[in-house]
């Protein structure tokens, strides 16, 4: 396995247009996160996966934003009517949450610029 | 409100000399502490780890220090190599209570080691 990898690497699109973004997490891993790094700061949280199960969402933008782990295998982020406000880094991370540690594994990330 | 802070945005060091970044928290929840370093155009990669238990984890060049009582922590890296230059983030997680296992990311401080 090679690690966390992100589908595409880099969007541009029109205002009002809605995007979809893959993450193939580490095989082994049970959790899957989704985080949002604007420019000048670090990677804001938006929703996680255990296996196929969405723990948590409401840290998710706005009802414009949408993720899914179907199989709990892959992910998608899923942006609808996008604003110029969304423009950022959309990172993926993989890992095990355990009692003793909590070390996650981020892709490449995805680039979006919405024009 | 922050509840991870990196107060410098940027640090220069010397190459062989020892660079020291610092990261404060201000949730007393945090029980598992992690430093990312990132490239540009890159995911965050992870580099070393602390649990609340600890007050010290090394790793080769890298050390971290944990001062719960003054919610502190340190990376210190020694001797600091060209390759180090990159933006250091730290991060925290919640064990109890809502949103268990995200990680909280602070805003990052540029390291840049001068040959």
């Amino acid at each position: 396995d090679t690690g966390v990898s992100q589908d595409p690497r880099h969007k541009i699109t029109k205002r009002g247009q809605n995007v979809t973004f893959r993450c193939d997490p580490i095989s082994e891993h049970n959790r899957l996160y989704w985080y949002r790094q604007t420019l000048g700061q670090g990677p804001e949280f938006l929703t996680y996966f255990q296996n196929e199960a969405q723990l948590e969402k409401s840290r998710l933008l706005s009802d414009r934003f949408s993720a899914e782990r179907p199989k709990g295998s892959f992910s998608t982020l899923e942006i609808q009517r996008t604003e110029q406000g969304d423009s950022a880094m959309y990172l993926c991370a993989s890992g095990f949450d355990t009692f003793m540690g909590n070390e996650q594994f981020f892709g490449p990330g995805t680039r979006l610029t919405v024009l | 409100d922050q509840q991870v802070k990196q107060n410098s945005p940027s640090l220069s060091v010397q190459e062989g000399r020892i660079s020291i970044l610092n990261c404060d928290y201000t949730n007393s929840m945090f029980d598992y502490f992690l430093w990312y370093k990132k490239y540009p155009a890159e995911g965050p990669t992870f580099l070393i780890s602390i649990s609340s238990i600890k007050d010290k984890n090394e790793d080769g060049r890298f050390t971290v220090f944990l001062n719960k009582s003054a919610k502190h922590l340190s990376l210190h890296i020694v001797p600091s190599q060209p390759g180090d230059s990159a933006v250091y983030f730290c991060a925290a997680r919640r064990r109890y209570g809502g949103s268990q296992g995200n990680l909280i990311f602070g805003k990052g401080t540029k390291l840049s080691v001068k040959p």
